[in-house]
């Protein structure tokens, strides 16, 4: 059962735009929610997490936006450049119990 | 130091081979996981170790045997494997279980003939 649904699969978006990647969960007990990026060839890295008493998080062109009563969060990387091509996870945590993660986003950004 | 090293990058084997997959860190955490990660697809967890015990197995087959010799280092040992489990195989650690923030090594990428 996936319980982090992650969309869309893949997407392009010319450089100086927008991407805009979406998460939707069930499971109520989740009170955490971090953002993996992954390059080719390398391990996820953690770029950015958010707990669910905040409606939005930045961190210099990421941003994070919470919904609570939708359960569901969002990741925008605003000025898109060619080095944030990456596929980008999104994920959620009850405290204590395993990381679940969605099933992943490919992020094209063309010069 | 905040990295997480794993050797080897890439592994070869056959069906009945014996290999171990090896994993460091010295950023003092004391939680360290096994991940495996198929072509476009989330990592999946394997194995968690919380202070060098096993805490969680999520239903693993017997062909993959994890080991947690100290708080720095963590194995997966491989036995008998079939090519079904050719994947990259990824380390991660993390300070505890409470809220999980992981940094991953950047894999072993094994291939099963």
């Amino acid at each position: 059962q996936q319980q982090v649904k992650q969309s869309p699969q893949s997407l392009i978006v010319q450089k100086g735009g927008i991407s805009i990647i979406n998460c939707a969960y069930e499971n109520t007990a989740f009170d955490y929610f971090p953002w993996y990026q992954q390059f080719p060839g390398k391990g996820p890295a953690l770029l950015i997490a958010i707990r669910p008493d905040v409606s939005e998080k930045k961190e210099g062109r990421f941003t994070i936006s919470f919904n609570k009563s939708a359960k569901q969060f969002s990741l925008h990387i605003m000025d898109s450049q060619p080095g944030d091509s990456a596929t980008y996870f999104c994920a959620a945590q009850a405290a204590g119990n395993k990381l679940t993660f969605g099933g992943g986003t490919r992020v094209l950004v063309k010069p | 130091d905040t990295e997480v090293t794993q050797t080897p990058k890439h592994l070869v084997m056959g069906m009945t081979n014996k290999k171990s997959l090896k994993c460091e860190q010295h950023m003092g955490h004391r939680a360290m996981y096994w991940y495996k990660q198929k072509a476009k697809k989330p990592p999946e967890l394997m194995f968690v170790y919380s202070y060098e015990k096993l805490s969680i197995n999520e239903s693993v087959p017997s062909r993959f045997s994890p080991e947690c010799p100290n708080s720095s280092l963590l194995n997966l040992h491989l036995h008998a494997l079939q090519p079904e489990d050719s994947a990259l195989y990824l380390c991660a650690s993390s300070q505890d279980t409470t809220l999980i923030k992981l940094f991953f090594g950047s894999g072993t990428q094994l291939s099963v003939l």
